[in-house]
């Protein structure tokens, strides 16, 4: 069974610029979380979708959104992009909620 | 608050030697505990978790609600157990993980 995908892997961009990555959970799997790690702040949480619900959303601005489709792939979106965003975004998948959860290999945006 | 807290951020071990990396929470209610684990270029995993009670590669960890602590321990560390690794809390019928800011292990041979 292919595990969680994430796109792009590698990103770079300007400050003022948005962004969206992707993530496609492992097959059957309804639940999508996202979650930023840097070297000051560690793994934050972002969003929890479930069923293209946002079950719940950590403390970031409102720059930050995303969504989840019909077929369980979620999508999140950072606007106007500022230098504290260079971060490895992660996704996690599950089977249903409080399940384990199964990581991608991430997002590393770059963003100068 | 809900919070992780891991106190050290490296412990290093020769091979062989008990484990315990500290991890302890403070959350109102009955939260749900993790450890993750990420070896060498690989992708962040689950480990253990405390409702299952289960021992995976020899590690364990019990939840001791007194002290509010979920430590990981290992009577005889091995080298293929150098890795860093996260105590998370998820609070109560959600898929939030509060991750703690990690342990480095380093099993030296």
């Amino acid at each position: 069974k292919a595990g969680v995908t994430q796109t792009p892997r590698y990103l770079i961009k300007t400050r003022g610029q948005q962004v969206t990555l992707s993530c496609s959970p492992i097959s059957g799997h309804r639940s999508v979380s996202w979650y930023q790690q840097t070297p000051g702040q560690g793994l934050q949480f972002l969003f929890e979708y479930f069923s293209e619900t946002q079950r719940n959303k950590g403390n970031f601005p409102g720059r930050f959104s995303g969504r989840q489709f019909s077929n369980s792939r979620s999508e999140m979106n950072v606007s106007t992009l500022e230098l504290g965003d260079s971060a490895l975004y992660l996704c996690a998948s599950s089977l249903v909620q409080i399940d384990e959860q199964f990581f991608g290999p991430g997002t590393r945006l770059t963003v100068l | 608050a809900q919070r992780v807290t891991q106190p050290e951020k490296l412990l290093s071990v020769f091979k062989g030697a008990p484990v315990e990396l500290k991890c302890n929470y403070s959350y109102s209610g009955s939260p749900e505990l993790f450890w993750y684990v990420q070896y060498s270029r690989q992708r962040l995993q689950l480990l253990l978790r405390h409702i299952s009670r289960e021992s995976i590669k020899g590690f364990t960890a019990d939840l001791n609600k007194g002290e509010t602590s979920f430590h990981l321990k290992k009577p005889f560390a091995q080298e293929e157990d150098s890795a860093m690794y996260y105590c998370a809390l998820s609070p109560y019928n959600t898929d939030k993980l509060i991750f703690g800011t990690g342990t480095r292990l380093q099993v030296f041979p």
